[in-house]
């Protein structure tokens, strides 16, 4: 299997709140990150969680790390049409480099 | 601050042809990545420099890639000759350190296609 696995596709009502999952298999991990990509943008750095928190709260933005199962999330609460975009979770590899998925696209509807 | 600067942002050339793209990183960045997303999959890691040393090249697929990074400064990557899977969109991403601490700041990337 792959080092990051996401869900490819959600889809949410506008107002509503996402939950993005993401598993890995790194458990040496220290950060794990997650990015934003909208059309034609580069990826554009979210939040980060390091891995002896089990939460961190950064406006509408909430992660929750369960080390043991090796399990992030990302909430996003109110979701806007703006917050259409594809999301990616990235663990840190070894001390230096993040590690991505295929990542997570959000569809949010009115 | 200047973000990472990447050009071309698109480029479509024919198989066999020779391709070089350029990443332009934050200034005073030492750390550089590339990767490169082909579509539908992850994002795959293609080998990361510290200033112009190659601190990892573990993901470069094959010797038709040259990275380069002369100075510290601006990086290359040449694909030559280019064949029809090279197609995919290559990032570049620049830390002020390891990266852990101060996060990683991506460009937009280059979208290559060979056709």
């Amino acid at each position: 299997g792959e080092d990051v696995e996401q869900s490819l596709f959600l889809s949410v009502r506008e107002g509503d709140s996402s939950v993005i999952n993401c598993t890995y298999t790194d458990s040496s991990s220290t950060y794990l990150y997650w990015y934003k990509q909208e059309p034609g943008a580069g990826l554009q750095l979210l939040t980060y969680i390091f891995s002896n928190m089990d939460m961190k709260q950064d406006q509408r933005l909430t992660v929750l790390l369960n080390k043991k199962d090796k399990h992030l999330s990302l909430r996003i609460a109110d979701t806007q049409t703006g917050d259409s975009a594809i999301y990616f979770c990235a663990p840190l590899r070894g001390s230096y480099i993040p590690t991505f998925g295929r990542g997570t696209s959000l569809i949010v509807h009115p | 601050e200047a973000g990472v600067t990447q050009f071309p942002s698109h480029s479509v050339i024919e198989k066999g042809q020779t391709v070089t793209l350029r990443c332009d990183p934050i200034s005073g960045h030492d750390n550089l990545y590339w990767y490169r997303r082909v579509m539908g999959k992850e994002i795959k890691f293609l080998l990361h420099f510290v200033k112009e040393s190659k601190q990892d090249e573990s993901g470069m697929p094959n010797n038709r890639f040259l990275a380069e990074r002369t100075g510290g400064t601006y990086s290359t990557l040449k694909v030559q000759p280019a064949e029809l899977e090279d197609s995919g969109v290559y990032f570049c991403a620049s830390s002020q350190d390891a990266g852990a601490n101060y996060g990683y700041t991506f460009g937009s990337g280059t979208r290559l296609t060979v056709v």
